[in-house]
């Protein structure tokens, strides 16, 4: 699976949007990009996931780059109960190995009143 | 039910016990997982079953003995742990083994080795 860079934290204030970049340079046509979050002594949390095309659901937005190399979650409107920490993870679809899922050191997200 | 459900959600044992870690979903999955996550860092995979089935093994140690008893119980047995295996350990499962299934976890069961 291809390997995924993300600053190690990032703050925001609560309210407004937060952008969580993610680089993926090395990311292939069958690997999708997921995103899962982990608040503090809870277990990780899917948040979404997508392959080519933006993908939104009720909890964020993940926009992908046309060339596919980098992406983004956007929490819209961000509240102090999403201090976490976002991982961003590229993996591929059908993979009949087994369900590999491999996480990197994530960002951790501070939302501030 | 959407839950997956970890038992006990705290563990003190000395280096000579035996114990085990559960792990329960009724959401039809086939597929569990075992994580292991030392503090500040991100969550390891140890072990992988699909239907009922060891799958994915990372090199764990063999003090460390998953059973997958039937489809919705995953366990973990623990004999003759080390300090340096303290760590919460993470139950998941998904509805199938391929990549394109989003894992749900458990909140975890904090072990600590004396």
């Amino acid at each position: 699976d291809a390997k995924t860079t993300q600053p190690p934290s990032m703050d925001c204030a609560e309210g407004r949007a937060a952008n969580l970049p993610c680089n993926h340079s090395t990311i292939s046509g069958n690997e999708y990009v997921y995103w899962y979050r982990q608040i503090h002594s809870q277990g990780p949390q899917y948040i979404i996931h997508g392959l080519k095309n933006n993908e939104t659901n009720e909890m964020a937005s993940l926009i992908i780059t046309e060339d596919r190399k980098s992406s983004t979650l956007i929490l819209p409107h961000a509240t102090l109960r999403d201090t976490a920490v976002y991982y961003c993870i590229v993996r591929v679809a059908a993979q009949a190995s087994g369900n590999k899922l491999v996480f990197g050191a994530g960002t951790i997200l501070r939302v501030k009143s | 039910d959407t839950e997956v459900t970890q038992t006990p959600k705290h563990l003190v044992m000395g280096m000579t016990n035996k114990k085990s870690l559960k792990c329960e979903q009724h959401m039809g999955h086939r597929a569990m997982y075992w994580y292991k996550q030392k503090a500040k860092k991100p969550p390891e995979l140890m072990f992988v079953y699909s239907y009922e089935k060891l799958s994915i093994n990372e090199s764990v140690p063999s003090r460390f003995s998953p059973e997958c008893p039937n489809s919705s119980l995953l366990n973990l047995h623990l004999h003759a742990l080390q300090p340096e295996d303290s760590a919460l350990y993470l139950c998941a499962s998904s509805r199938g083994s391929s990549g394109a299934n989003v894992l749900t976890f458990g909140a975890g069961s904090r072990l600590t080795v004396l």
